[in-house]
Order: C-alpha cells, then structure tokens, then sequence
C-alpha cells in the first residue's frame, strides 16, 4: 500500500463546477497535511495548509479525518484555470520529510 | 519572499558525463533541503534530504554514490548526477522547508526544476 494516496484521475469538470478530491494516508503518525498544484512541467506550488479545523481560502476548502486518515479538498465554482494536477502531500512524522501523493489531475472546461 | 532558484532549468548531456543541478535559497537560509525526481506522469519522489554541514540522508533505492548531494552552506545545496544514463533522465527538484512562517507560507518552497535529457 502506497503510504499516500489519491483518488485517480483526471476529473473532466465543467466550468463552474464543483468537485472534491480526497486523499488517504498510511502513517497515522503524520503531522502535517497539504495541498499543492502543479501544472504541467512546473515545480508544485502550495495551494494551501490541510489544518485539524478544516480551512477555506476562497473557493477552495481543505479537511483533515485525523480518525479515518484522510484529507479533502473541495474547489466550488471551478474555473478553466484551475485545470492542472493536484497533489497531495504529507509530512511522514516525527520530522520534515514528506511524501507526495500521485496526484489528480483537473480538467475544468468551458 | 522564500524563493529557490534552480539551474540549470534543463540539460541535455551524453551518457557517461556528469551533470551539477544547484539551488539557492535567495532570501532565506535554508538548513534542510530536499532533492526529488519526477518521471513522467508520476508524482515526485522524494530522493534524499540534505542538512547544511553534514551528509545527506538518503531514501531506500537511490544510489547515494550516483547522485552526490552536497551543502555546503545554509543558501546552497547542489545534485551531482555522476555517470548519468539515459534512465536518469528525468526532472529534478529541490525544494526547502520554510517552517511555519504563516497560514499562507507554511511548507515548502520548491526550485522550477530541472529537465535532464541523457542521450
């Protein structure tokens, strides 16, 4: 079992759409939780923080199942430029090194 | 502010050279440095991680003989691909941890990458 994984994709979503991935993690010891974008042959850049509370940031709502070990993320109103690959990321516990997810690829059309 | 420079952005090199990939941490000191590789359509795989001042901690399977990691300093940390084959060709990344610097700047920062082409 992979120690993070991804719901497969690609997610073909119209324009204003919402849609959910989610993710699931193996090391019940890990501690931080991500969520970054990556679009094609660029480097990842962090779309936002996974905290215990759940957090917003606009349209995008991230959650964290400590108990079931899996995080979400929820884009409501989805726009051509959100199509990219959405990876999921978690901190292996007990330090800094951390583990990507496959990721999910995103494809909002007009 | 937190940015990463990487270069070289891509290489092509023969079969049987080496090539160095650095990244500078531009506006902040980075104690921590994490090299990974991606091959196409999969996700990044982290390949060792680099403490300024001592070696670098390798992952099960990566050849640490093969891929050198050296930082030297707390702004610069370099990936030498030694004998590089045309299996390694792939995109390198180096990414530093930033600590929790804020909601929005928690995490890492990544370098753009580097494609290297063995042929």
């Amino acid at each position: 079992r992979k120690e993070v994984e991804q719901d497969p994709g690609p997610f073909n979503v119209p324009e204003g759409a919402t849609v959910a991935f989610n993710c699931t993690y193996s090391n019940s010891a890990s501690q931080s939780f991500f969520w970054y974008r990556q679009d094609c042959r660029k480097e990842p850049k962090l779309l936002m923080s996974v905290y215990s509370s759940g957090n917003e940031d606009g349209r995008f709502t991230a959650q964290l199942n400590r108990a079931s070990q899996y995080i979400s993320l929820l884009i409501r109103d989805s726009k051509l430029s959100d199509s990219a690959t959405y990876l999921c990321v978690v901190n292996r516990g007990g330090g800094f090194k951390t583990i990507f997810g496959a990721g999910t690829r995103l494809f909002v059309k007009a | 502010g937190a940015v990463v420079s990487q270069h070289p952005s891509w290489v092509i090199c023969k079969s049987g050279t080496s090539v160095k990939i650095e990244c500078r941490s531009l506006d902040f000191q980075a104690t921590t440095m994490f090299w990974y590789r991606q091959f196409p359509k999969q996700s990044l795989m982290l390949m060792a991680t680099s403490n300024e001042g001592s070696k670098a901690t390798y992952e099960q399977g990566v050849e640490k003989d093969k891929f050198l990691i050296n930082h030297a300093s707390l702004t610069l940390s370099t990936l030498t691909v030694t004998s590089a084959h045309p299996e390694d060709s792939s995109f390198y990344i180096c990414s530093a941890y930033l600590g929790d610097l804020g909601a929005r700047q928690y995490g890492y920062t990544f370098g753009s990458g580097t494609r290297l082409t063995v042929v």
